[in-house]
């Protein structure tokens, strides 16, 4: 199947600092990417979807100035957490869907646990 | 997307059939049917979907009720590996793509 890759795998930044959270379809072109946030014991929640060429759509709640989202090509997309503080701790999760018709499967990446000092 | 119910919890003994239900009691005539399953600190997998017949694949099976409104996800011979979150998920093959993700069922392999 399908790869997406993200980078770093964890990090653990000070408060105030801006952390960049990459992620990568490896051997698939996506033109629409999707962050998730996950809080322990918690399930996924949608933040936003990224769109290659466009701006990004931000769910209802998430701040855009926050988290920025960039679609730089067809197969990367970044999310920025700016100015971070400890209750943005999480773990930050983006998936890139392969559409086969009428069916589409979406591709996870293994994750990035951001830990906020 | 329709929503989903799923037991919070279930338990298997290793090597036993584990079978999550799913209701999706609304769902509409062109969503699909989706199980993904999130082991501890990983992204979600894609496991199995399904519109209206039931389906196997070299993970699990997946059986649909005539009428829709609920799914079980079969895992034949569930090994310690098994053990993860499993999300049930109505989709529309119109929709972009994003998924909506419940609570799912922590499934616990156990020897």
């Amino acid at each position: 199947g399908a790869v997406v890759s993200q980078h770093p795998s964890w990090v653990i930044c000070k408060s105030g600092t801006s952390v960049k959270i990459e992620c990568r379809s490896l051997d698939f072109q996506a033109t629409t990417m999707f962050w998730y946030r996950q809080f322990p014991k918690q399930s996924l929640m949608l933040m936003a979807t990224s769109n290659e060429g466009s701006k990004a759509t931000y769910e209802q709640g998430v701040e855009k100035d926050k988290f920025l989202i960039n679609h730089a090509s067809l197969t990367l997309s970044t999310l920025t957490v700016t100015s971070a503080h400890p209750e943005d701790s999480s773990f930050y999760i983006c998936s890139a869907p392969w559409f086969a018709g009428k069916i589409n499967e979406q591709f996870f990446g293994p994750g990035t646990r951001l830990t906020v000092l | 997307d329709a929503k989903t119910t799923q037991p919070t919890s279930m338990d298997c003994a290793e090597g036993r059939a584990a079978n999550l239900p799913c209701n999706h009691s609304t769902i509409s005539g062109n969503e699909y049917v989706y199980w993904y399953r999130q082991i501890h600190s990983q992204g979600p997998q894609y496991i199995i979907h399904g519109l209206k017949n039931n389906e196997t694949n070299e993970m699990a099976s997946l059986i649909i009720t005539e009428d829709r409104k609920s799914s079980t996800l079969i895992l034949p011979h569930a090994t310690l590996r098994d053990t993860a979150v499993y999300y049930c998920i109505a989709h529309g093959s119109s929709n972009t793509g994003k998924l909506i993700f419940g609570q799912g069922t922590t499934l616990q392999v156990k020897p």
